[in-house]
């Protein structure tokens, strides 16, 4: 159980366009999702947290206008990465916790994006 | 906010032990996580603690201190396989969205 995907694994964008990648909770129903983004050897960084039905909080820091976040559902969020630069090339990677998760942190990861902006 | 520390890198010998240490500051604590990362791939999850004392589970144990802000992951019988990132991460009330801050890893280098 608690299986995370995400849609697409990697993909090659230009610069400019728009890129947007799905993440979806298989069997469990989602009221929270969140974004990361890792660049190579560092850690996870949280750009913003996403909850069924409302406007994502992004972090301090992130573009709210440049990585849009849609939580239409229990089951799926979409990021989208808007005008994308090569500066936007890295792992993205998205968690759910559990609606039964009550108080609980525990986060159930996707296998990632990695997006590569040429 | 929080403040999350531990060792960049650590090199360990096929069959030993290696603890990796990690010690935070925060407000509002609520539990501690462990995640194994390999190169490429997503977070898995390896332990919680959110109370004082050792967690054993297999082959990998995890112990906290919530006095002192410490907690390590100690790794026994160590296999090749091992080799990854090792994530910490603290959940914190003061974020106020149960969201989880990670710190750097620890990347471990098993040798033969």
């Amino acid at each position: 159980g608690a299986v995370v995907s995400q849609h697409p694994s990697r993909v090659i964008c230009k610069s400019g366009t728009s890129v947007k990648i799905e993440c979806r909770s298989l069997d469990f129903q989602a009221t929270t999702m969140f974004w990361y983004r890792q660049f190579p050897k560092q850690s996870l960084m949280l750009m913003a947290t996403s909850n069924e039905g409302s406007k994502a909080t992004y972090e301090q820091g992130v573009e709210k206008d440049k990585f849009l976040i849609n939580h239409a559902s229990l089951t799926l969020s979409t990021l989208t990465v808007t005008s994308a630069h090569p500066e936007d090339s890295s792992f993205y990677i998205c968690s759910a916790r559990d609606w039964k998760g009550g108080a609980s942190y525990e986060q159930y990861f996707g296998p990632g994006t990695r997006l590569t902006v040429t | 906010g929080q403040n999350i520390d531990q060792p960049t890198e650590m090199t360990a010998t096929e069959g030993a032990i290696v603890q990796i240490n990690c010690t935070y500051q925060t407000s509002g604590f609520n539990g501690l996580f462990w995640y194994q990362q390999h190169a490429g791939e997503a977070p898995t999850f390896l332990s919680y603690n959110v109370l004082d004392g050792l967690e054993e589970k297999g082959r990998f144990s995890s112990f906290l201190s919530r006095s002192k802000g410490y907690s390590y992951l100690l790794l026994k019988e160590l296999q090749m396989k091992d080799s990854a990132s090792y994530l910490c991460a603290v959940g914190a009330m003061d974020t106020g969205r149960r969201a989880l801050t990670f710190g750097s890893g620890t990347r471990l280098q098993v040798q033969p």
